[in-house]
């Protein structure tokens, strides 16, 4: 069974649109997170929520919006998509306060012409 | 804040011969230090974890990683490389609810 999942794994759009990433976790945590890994391989986090509350937002632009429609799911919807979006998105999440102890999605590529 | 250097961008090594990743932090207190490995097209996987304790740590596929706080550094280390190694490796330390990543290095193994 995977543990953290996400949809789609490739999705290839033109700049202006808006998408959606979807992740689902099956470990019962309490703690998702979202990260941006661009061209050259640097990860960073964006958001974590716990119990469907965010927790941390690190300046991301306001046309990134996560979302928990529950604690075992976090979606990233993004506007008015810019060229400087593509890189690969990965879900993570962990037990409350085991930031340390994270479980990885296999991670979205997202192109943006 | 916290931060995370790993000097190396691209390593290079025959299979069979040993390896040593670096990786260096800055943490105002005692860190926790994590290294992650990133095979293509995949996710993260942890390898090992330091978070007190003997300073030599055992991780999966074989690997090792040395904490040596004089030098504030959180190398990984393998004895004999295979090529399924071949994979981007992160060094990462616990900040405030978040990991922060290292800027990865990328091993490439030569037959």
């Amino acid at each position: 069974d995977t543990a953290v999942s996400q949809t789609p794994k490739y999705l290839v759009t033109q700049m202006g649109n808006d998408k959606s990433i979807k992740c689902e976790q099956n470990l019962g945590h309490d703690t998702m997170y979202w990260y941006k890994q661009d061209s050259k391989k640097f990860l960073k986090i964006m958001f974590s929520y716990n119990n469907k509350e965010l927790i941390i937002n690190e300046t991301v632009p306001n046309r990134f919006s996560p979302k928990s429609p529950d604690k075992a799911h976090l979606n990233l919807h993004i506007n008015s998509l810019e060229l400087g979006d593509s890189a690969v998105y990965f879900c993570a999440s962990s037990q409350a306060g085991r930031a340390y102890e994270q479980y990885f999605g296999p991670g979205t590529r997202l192109t943006v012409t | 804040a916290q931060s995370v250097t790993q000097p190396d961008i691209h390593i290079t090594v025959s299979e069979g011969a040993s390896l040593e990743l670096r990786c260096n932090y800055s943490y105002g207190a005692t860190p926790y230090l994590f290294w992650y490995v990133q095979s293509p097209g995949q996710g993260l996987q942890l390898l090992l974890k330091y978070f007190s304790g003997d300073t030599l740590v055992q991780g999966i596929k074989g690997f090792e990683a040395e904490f040596k706080r004089s030098q504030s550094s959180f190398n990984l280390r393998k004895p004999s490389v295979h090529w399924s190694d071949a994979a981007e490796y992160f060094c990462a330390v616990q900040g405030a609810q978040k990991l922060v990543f290292g800027q990865g290095t990328r091993l490439t193994i030569n037959p």
